[in-house]
Protein backbone atom coordinates (compact mmCIF):
# COMPACT_ATOMS: atom_id res chain seq x y z
CA UNK A 1 0.00 0.00 0.00
CA UNK A 2 1.47 3.51 -1.00
CA UNK A 3 1.43 5.37 1.91
CA UNK A 4 3.60 7.83 4.40
CA UNK A 5 5.34 6.16 7.25
CA UNK A 6 6.36 7.58 10.09
CA UNK A 7 8.65 5.95 13.09
CA UNK A 8 8.43 5.30 15.96
CA UNK A 9 5.13 6.15 16.87
CA UNK A 10 6.40 6.83 20.33
CA UNK A 11 10.13 8.17 21.55
CA UNK A 12 11.23 9.54 24.91
CA UNK A 13 14.23 11.29 24.82
CA UNK A 14 16.73 12.50 27.61
CA UNK A 15 17.30 16.20 28.84
CA UNK A 16 20.22 17.41 26.04
CA UNK A 17 19.89 14.37 24.05
CA UNK A 18 19.50 14.90 19.93
CA UNK A 19 16.62 12.52 18.37
CA UNK A 20 15.44 11.26 14.49
CA UNK A 21 12.11 11.29 13.58
CA UNK A 22 11.80 8.96 10.70
CA UNK A 23 9.40 9.91 7.46
CA UNK A 24 9.62 7.63 4.74
CA UNK A 25 7.08 7.94 1.91
CA UNK A 26 6.01 5.54 -1.33
CA UNK A 27 4.14 8.06 -3.39
CA UNK A 28 6.74 9.39 -5.14
CA UNK A 29 5.48 12.82 -4.31
CA UNK A 30 8.08 15.94 -4.62
CA UNK A 31 7.33 17.98 -1.46
CA UNK A 32 7.77 17.04 2.33
CA UNK A 33 6.90 18.49 5.26
CA UNK A 34 7.57 18.55 8.95
CA UNK A 35 4.65 19.92 11.60
CA UNK A 36 4.57 20.14 15.13
CA UNK A 37 1.12 19.82 17.37
CA UNK A 38 0.67 21.09 21.06
CA UNK A 39 -2.56 20.15 22.84
CA UNK A 40 -5.84 21.79 21.65
CA UNK A 41 -3.48 23.66 18.86
CA UNK A 42 -3.85 23.20 15.13
CA UNK A 43 -0.40 22.47 13.71
CA UNK A 44 2.22 24.57 13.04
CA UNK A 45 4.93 23.81 9.63
CA UNK A 46 8.93 23.06 11.27
CA UNK A 47 10.37 22.61 7.75
CA UNK A 48 9.36 22.01 4.11
CA UNK A 49 11.46 20.37 1.26
CA UNK A 50 9.95 20.77 -2.54
CA UNK A 51 12.84 18.85 -4.14
CA UNK A 52 15.59 16.77 -3.43
CA UNK A 53 18.72 18.36 -1.43
CA UNK A 54 16.52 21.64 -1.05
CA UNK A 55 14.73 22.58 2.42
CA UNK A 56 13.51 25.51 3.91
CA UNK A 57 12.50 26.59 7.32
CA UNK A 58 8.95 27.14 8.51
CA UNK A 59 7.24 29.05 11.36
CA UNK A 60 9.15 27.43 14.13
CA UNK A 61 12.20 25.83 12.35
CA UNK A 62 14.72 26.77 15.57
CA UNK A 63 16.01 23.63 17.43
CA UNK A 64 15.05 21.46 14.39
CA UNK A 65 17.25 20.02 11.18
CA UNK A 66 16.39 18.53 8.53
CA UNK A 67 17.82 16.38 5.25
CA UNK A 68 16.60 15.38 1.85
CA UNK A 69 18.89 13.24 0.45
CA UNK A 70 16.37 10.89 -1.37
CA UNK A 71 13.03 11.88 -2.47
CA UNK A 72 10.96 9.44 -0.38
CA UNK A 73 12.83 10.11 3.09
CA UNK A 74 12.75 13.53 5.31
CA UNK A 75 14.35 12.87 8.82
CA UNK A 76 13.61 15.76 11.60
CA UNK A 77 16.66 15.77 13.98
CA UNK A 78 15.04 17.32 17.18
CA UNK A 79 18.03 19.08 19.01
CA UNK A 80 18.57 19.20 22.54
CA UNK A 81 18.68 23.44 21.31
CA UNK A 82 14.72 22.68 21.04
CA UNK A 83 13.64 24.20 24.59
CA UNK A 84 10.21 22.62 24.57
CA UNK A 85 10.11 19.46 22.15
CA UNK A 86 7.60 17.53 23.85
CA UNK A 87 4.66 17.41 21.06
CA UNK A 88 3.69 15.29 18.38
CA UNK A 89 5.28 15.47 15.25
CA UNK A 90 3.60 14.66 11.95
CA UNK A 91 4.68 14.68 8.27
CA UNK A 92 3.04 15.24 5.10
CA UNK A 93 4.21 15.16 1.83
CA UNK A 94 2.44 16.33 -1.77
CA UNK A 95 2.92 16.12 -5.38
CA UNK A 96 4.52 19.54 -6.61
CA UNK A 97 1.26 20.50 -8.74
CA UNK A 98 -0.22 23.87 -7.19
CA UNK A 99 -3.71 22.68 -6.17
CA UNK A 100 -2.39 19.04 -4.86
CA UNK A 101 -3.41 18.30 -1.14
CA UNK A 102 -0.69 17.32 1.71
CA UNK A 103 -1.41 13.63 2.82
CA UNK A 104 -0.10 13.07 6.11
CA UNK A 105 1.36 10.56 8.61
CA UNK A 106 0.48 9.07 11.97
CA UNK A 107 2.64 10.79 13.83
CA UNK A 108 5.44 10.49 16.07
CA UNK A 109 4.65 11.50 19.92
CA UNK A 110 7.89 12.32 21.42
CA UNK A 111 8.35 12.75 24.88
CA UNK A 112 11.01 13.98 27.30
CA UNK A 113 12.33 11.69 30.47
CA UNK B 1 -1.68 32.46 3.07
CA UNK B 2 -5.25 33.58 4.35
CA UNK B 3 -6.39 32.94 7.95
CA UNK B 4 -9.93 31.03 8.51
CA UNK B 5 -12.18 31.52 11.00
CA UNK B 6 -14.58 28.13 12.43
CA UNK B 7 -16.88 27.46 15.45
CA UNK B 8 -14.75 25.46 18.24
CA UNK B 9 -17.55 22.84 18.22
CA UNK B 10 -20.83 21.36 17.00
CA UNK B 11 -22.77 18.41 17.90
CA UNK B 12 -24.95 16.19 14.96
CA UNK B 13 -27.72 13.40 15.08
CA UNK B 14 -26.23 10.23 14.07
CA UNK B 15 -27.43 9.63 10.27
CA UNK B 16 -28.26 13.76 10.13
CA UNK B 17 -26.13 15.85 7.44
CA UNK B 18 -23.55 17.85 9.61
CA UNK B 19 -23.20 21.18 8.03
CA UNK B 20 -19.58 22.79 9.00
CA UNK B 21 -19.57 26.49 8.32
CA UNK B 22 -15.52 28.62 7.59
CA UNK B 23 -14.92 32.01 7.27
CA UNK B 24 -12.11 33.22 4.94
CA UNK B 25 -12.94 36.35 4.03
CA UNK B 26 -9.18 37.55 3.11
CA UNK B 27 -8.97 34.61 0.41
CA UNK B 28 -7.11 35.29 -2.62
CA UNK B 29 -7.53 34.21 -6.53
CA UNK B 30 -5.37 31.66 -6.50
CA UNK B 31 -6.00 29.94 -3.21
CA UNK B 32 -7.85 26.94 -2.93
CA UNK B 33 -9.82 25.79 0.30
CA UNK B 34 -8.93 22.45 1.62
CA UNK B 35 -10.81 20.52 4.50
CA UNK B 36 -8.83 17.89 6.87
CA UNK B 37 -10.50 16.18 9.68
CA UNK B 38 -7.88 14.96 12.72
CA UNK B 39 -9.03 11.81 14.46
CA UNK B 40 -7.15 11.70 18.39
CA UNK B 41 -3.66 10.51 17.98
CA UNK B 42 -3.69 10.50 14.77
CA UNK B 43 -2.58 12.62 11.39
CA UNK B 44 -5.05 14.71 9.17
CA UNK B 45 -6.80 13.08 7.33
CA UNK B 46 -7.50 14.92 3.96
CA UNK B 47 -11.42 15.25 2.96
CA UNK B 48 -11.79 17.68 0.00
CA UNK B 49 -10.71 20.93 -1.52
CA UNK B 50 -11.69 23.24 -4.05
CA UNK B 51 -11.50 26.68 -5.95
CA UNK B 52 -14.64 27.72 -6.78
CA UNK B 53 -17.07 25.59 -8.06
CA UNK B 54 -18.55 22.79 -5.48
CA UNK B 55 -16.93 19.97 -5.35
CA UNK B 56 -18.50 16.16 -3.88
CA UNK B 57 -16.79 13.17 -3.35
CA UNK B 58 -17.26 10.12 -1.54
CA UNK B 59 -17.07 11.02 1.41
CA UNK B 60 -18.00 14.76 1.76
CA UNK B 61 -19.36 17.63 -0.54
CA UNK B 62 -17.66 21.28 -0.95
CA UNK B 63 -20.15 24.49 -0.62
CA UNK B 64 -18.27 27.19 -1.58
CA UNK B 65 -19.98 31.10 -1.88
CA UNK B 66 -19.76 32.54 -4.97
CA UNK B 67 -17.54 35.24 -3.50
CA UNK B 68 -15.75 32.76 -2.07
CA UNK B 69 -15.01 34.51 1.28
CA UNK B 70 -16.89 31.71 3.26
CA UNK B 71 -17.19 27.73 2.47
CA UNK B 72 -19.17 24.84 4.29
CA UNK B 73 -18.35 21.47 4.77
CA UNK B 74 -21.54 18.96 4.64
CA UNK B 75 -21.29 15.40 5.67
CA UNK B 76 -24.51 13.66 4.06
CA UNK B 77 -25.16 11.25 6.46
CA UNK B 78 -22.94 11.66 10.17
CA UNK B 79 -21.82 8.05 11.64
CA UNK B 80 -19.90 7.90 15.37
CA UNK B 81 -16.76 7.42 13.60
CA UNK B 82 -17.12 10.83 11.81
CA UNK B 83 -16.38 12.45 15.89
CA UNK B 84 -13.23 14.48 15.14
CA UNK B 85 -11.64 17.70 14.58
CA UNK B 86 -12.31 19.15 11.38
CA UNK B 87 -9.88 21.94 10.09
CA UNK B 88 -10.19 24.25 7.44
CA UNK B 89 -7.24 25.65 4.85
CA UNK B 90 -7.09 27.91 1.85
CA UNK B 91 -3.37 27.90 0.48
CA UNK B 92 -2.13 28.56 -2.48
CA UNK B 93 -0.80 24.84 -2.66
CA UNK B 94 2.52 26.09 -2.91
CA UNK B 95 3.99 24.76 -0.08
CA UNK B 96 2.46 26.21 3.59
CA UNK B 97 -0.71 25.55 5.31
CA UNK B 98 -2.19 27.70 8.09
CA UNK B 99 -3.77 25.57 10.97
CA UNK B 100 -6.48 26.87 13.25
CA UNK B 101 -7.97 25.17 16.34
CA UNK B 102 -10.44 23.78 13.75
CA UNK B 103 -14.09 22.35 14.96
CA UNK B 104 -14.28 19.69 16.62
CA UNK B 105 -17.50 17.83 15.77
CA UNK B 106 -19.41 15.30 17.95
CA UNK B 107 -21.60 13.05 16.62
CA UNK B 108 -24.31 11.71 18.93
CA UNK B 109 -25.93 8.52 18.72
Amino acid sequence: DGGITQSPKYLFRKEGQNVTLSCEQNLNHDAMYWYRQDPGQGLRLIYYSQIVNDFQKGDIAEGYSVSREKKESFPLTVTSAQKNPTAFYLCASRWQGTNQPQHFGDGTRLSIL
Amino acid sequence: DAKTTQPPSMDCAEGRAANLPCNHSTISGNEYVYWYRQIHSQGPQYIIHGLKNNETNEMASLIITEDRKSSTLILPHATLRDTAVYYCIVSSGTYKYIFGTGTRLKVLA
